[in-house]
């Protein structure tokens, strides 16, 4: 069975500095591999998704992830931090083909400070 | 276009109830899949809907029940609830079960089980 890591659950960076979060995923091929972001009393928003090819991956609000598949490692990152990115934020995979079927990591909270 | 729209979006059970949620999808979305979040376990996969019928589900007891009707909305059920029950119970839908369609979550039901 498939399952996520995301090994840091609170990260606190000042605002305009960069930001890194970390997810290592356990599957034995490639998943689909997905980046979600939860404001509070919020659903969940898709920040970006990879399912194939170009292993950088962009998505909204500035935000870019890396897969890496010898680390089994799908990282977000972001150069620059503003105060509305404090949130928490999901890791998630899926099996190849049942992109419904998300498994989640335990999720970051970001904080930032001005 | 409306979002997701879940109801209620709080409600109080006690043990030994049972409980019914509701999902509306985002017009033209057919396929509706469930989601269970605690601060302990995380966010769950319970089931995915496409056509009125259980495509996915997960690793859940029978207590835990759904259905899709001809419309898509999607009803959640959880008989005899018990305290783990307490959850954020959130919907997410997309157009069709494909490998690549964004999944659109709801801002979820909060249910507490006293």
């Amino acid at each position: 069975a498939q399952s996520v890591t995301q090994p840091d659950i609170h990260i606190t960076v000042s605002e305009g500095a960069s930001l890194e979060l970390r997810c290592n995923y356990s599957y034995g091929a490639t998943p689909y591999l997905f980046w979600y972001v939860q404001s509070p009393g919020q659903g969940l928003q898709l920040l970006l998704k990879y399912f194939s090819g170009d292993t950088l991956v962009q998505g909204i609000k500035g935000f870019e992830a890396e897969f890496k598949r010898s680390q089994s490692s799908f990282n977000l990152r972001k150069p620059s931090v503003h105060w509305s990115d404090a949130a928490e934020y999901f890791c998630a995979v899926a099996p190849t083909g049942t992109a419904s079927k998300l498994t989640f990591g335990t999720g970051t909270r970001l904080q930032v400070t001005l | 276009k409306a979002g997701v729209t879940q109801t209620p979006r709080y409600l109080i059970k006690t043990r030994g109830q049972q409980v019914t949620l509701s999902c509306s999808p985002i017009s033209g979305h057919r396929s509706v899949s469930w989601y269970q979040q605690t601060p302990g376990q995380g966010l769950q996969f319970l089931f995915e809907y496409f056509s009125e019928t259980q495509r996915n589900k997960g690793n859940f007891p029978g207590r835990f029940s759904g259905r899709q009707f001809s419309n898509s909305r999607s009803e959640m059920n959880v008989s005899t609830l018990e305290l783990g029950d307490s959850a954020l119970y959130l919907c997410a839908t997309r157009d069709r079960p494909s490998n690549t369609g964004e999944l659109f979550f709801g801002e979820g039901s909060r249910l507490t089980v006293l």
